[in-house]
This record gives C-alpha cells, sequence and structure tokens, in this order.
C-alpha cells in the first residue's frame, strides 16, 4: 500500500449505528486531518492531529468521534447520526504542520446515513 | 474573515481548447496557494502550489496558474485541455498564521467538463 488508503470505500448506516472509518498513511508523516465534503460545499476541516495530539476541533458534533493511536493510523467513530451527515469523507496528511507543507489525501469514504 | 471564491461552478470547453479557472481568495496576512484536481471517486490531488517566487507556476499534466497579489487571484490554465481532464478543481489557501493547524481553505470547486 502507498499514500493514504481509507476504509471502507463505502457506508450506509442508520441513524442508530455506530461504524468507524479508518485511515492509514504510508509516508511518515506526522500530522493527519478528516475533512467533509458535501455536494457543492467547500471542503469542512473537522479535525487535525499532529503526532496523535488533536491540536484543532472545527466545532464537530459530539456524534463525530476521532481517534489518533499512533502517527501512521487515524480513525472517525460515527454514532447517531443524521441523514445531513451523508457526505465524502476525506482523511489526508502533511510531513508536518508548517505553511509549505502540502496534505496528502485519501479516496475517501462515501458515507449514506438512512 | 479568509475566504476563497470559484468563480464558475461549471466550465464546459471542448478537447485541445484553452481553459482558464478562476481563484480569488481574501485575507489580510500572507497565503500559500494550492489548486487540486478530484477525479471521480477519487481523493484530491496536488496540481501546484505556489509558495513564493515566481507568480508563475507550472504544475502536474499542463497546468499553470499565476498569482496576483494585488488582485488577490491565483487563476488555473491549460492552454489545451485533453478528456482526462475532466474532473474537480479546488483552489485552497493556508494563511501564514496557520503554521500550528495546517488549516487549508478550500473554494467551492470548479467541474471542468471537456468535450470530444
Amino acid at each position: 500500500e502507498t499514500g493514504v488508503t481509507q476504509t471502507p470505500r463505502h457506508l450506509v448506516m442508520g441513524m442508530t449505528n455506530k461504524k468507524s472509518l479508518k485511515c492509514e498513511q504510508h509516508l511518515g508523516h506526522n500530522a493527519m486531518y478528516w475533512y467533509k465534503q458535501s455536494a457543492k460545499k467547500p471542503l469542512e476541516l473537522m479535525f487535525v492531529y499532529s503526532l496523535e495530539e488533536r491540536v484543532e476541533n472545527n466545532s464537530v458534533p459530539s456524534r463525530f468521534s476521532p481517534e489518533c493511536p499512533n502517527s501512521s493510523h487515524l480513525f472517525l467513530h460515527l454514532h447517531t447520526l443524521q441523514p445531513e451527515d451523508s457526505a465524502l469523507y476525506l482523511c489526508a496528511s502533511s510531513q508536518d504542520m508548517g505553511f509549505s507543507y502540502e496534505q496528502y489525501f485519501g479516496p475517501g469514504t462515501r458515507l449514506t446515513v438512512t | 474573515a479568509q475566504s476563497v471564491t470559484q468563480l464558475d461552478s461549471q466550465v464546459p470547453v471542448f478537447e485541445e481548447a484553452p481553459v482558464e479557472l478562476r481563484c480569488n481568495y481574501s485575507s489580510s496576512v500572507s497565503v500559500y496557494l494550492f489548486w487540486y484536481v478530484q477525479y471521480p471517486n477519487q481523493g484530491l490531488q496536488l496540481l501546484l502550489k505556489y509558495l513564493s517566487g515566481s507568480t508563475l507556476v507550472k504544475g502536474i499534466n499542463g497546468f499553470e496558474a499565476e498569482f496576483n497579489k494585488s488582485q488577490t487571484s491565483f487563476h488555473l490554465r491549460k492552454p489545451s485541455v485533453h478528456i482526462s481532464d475532466t474532473a474537480e478543481y479546488f483552489c485552497a489557501v493556508k494563511e501564514e498564521w496557520s503554521g500550528n493547524t495546517g488549516k487549508l481553505i478550500f473554494g467551492q470547486g470548479t467541474t471542468l467538463q471537456v468535450k470530444p
């Protein structure tokens, strides 16, 4: 595996379910990010982790719970979601959080909440 | 507050024609600018970035962009497009103060539709 991988690629869940999204980066990076991409809206930054420490929580509802057990893995735990949470969830990583470091994105998880 | 505006939501163009995708930003501090491309069912891929130096930046797949500080713009251009360039294109800005979070601010995206 190379780059940033995400599993599953597609997920359908009911509003009372609990599920988790997984992201893994194979680039040796120190920072990881979760974004939400809704149709025709700008990407919304949700969470930022640097060296496994959360440094940004962008006013995300508590039904989304991130976890970063090490610098290569990032999870997004989901529970009691709403239909408006249906979106593409993108994970990204960067060497560090400095100004010039570009972010590398995974393919995303397409989430549908029924 | 900082923001990024992509002026066209959709740009249809014929194959081998030139194209320009427009991006304007608002910020009171120095910025770093990026263009990303998203092909169907894929994540975002970096096309090019402007950090400093020459205002004309060349990227992958024959794309280039020009940073215009006075007009706060960073338009993306390609002299001759191919069918395979059909995708969603995102302009993004990172402000100088964002170093502690690496925060990227994205525009709404522009869909480039290349027709044969």
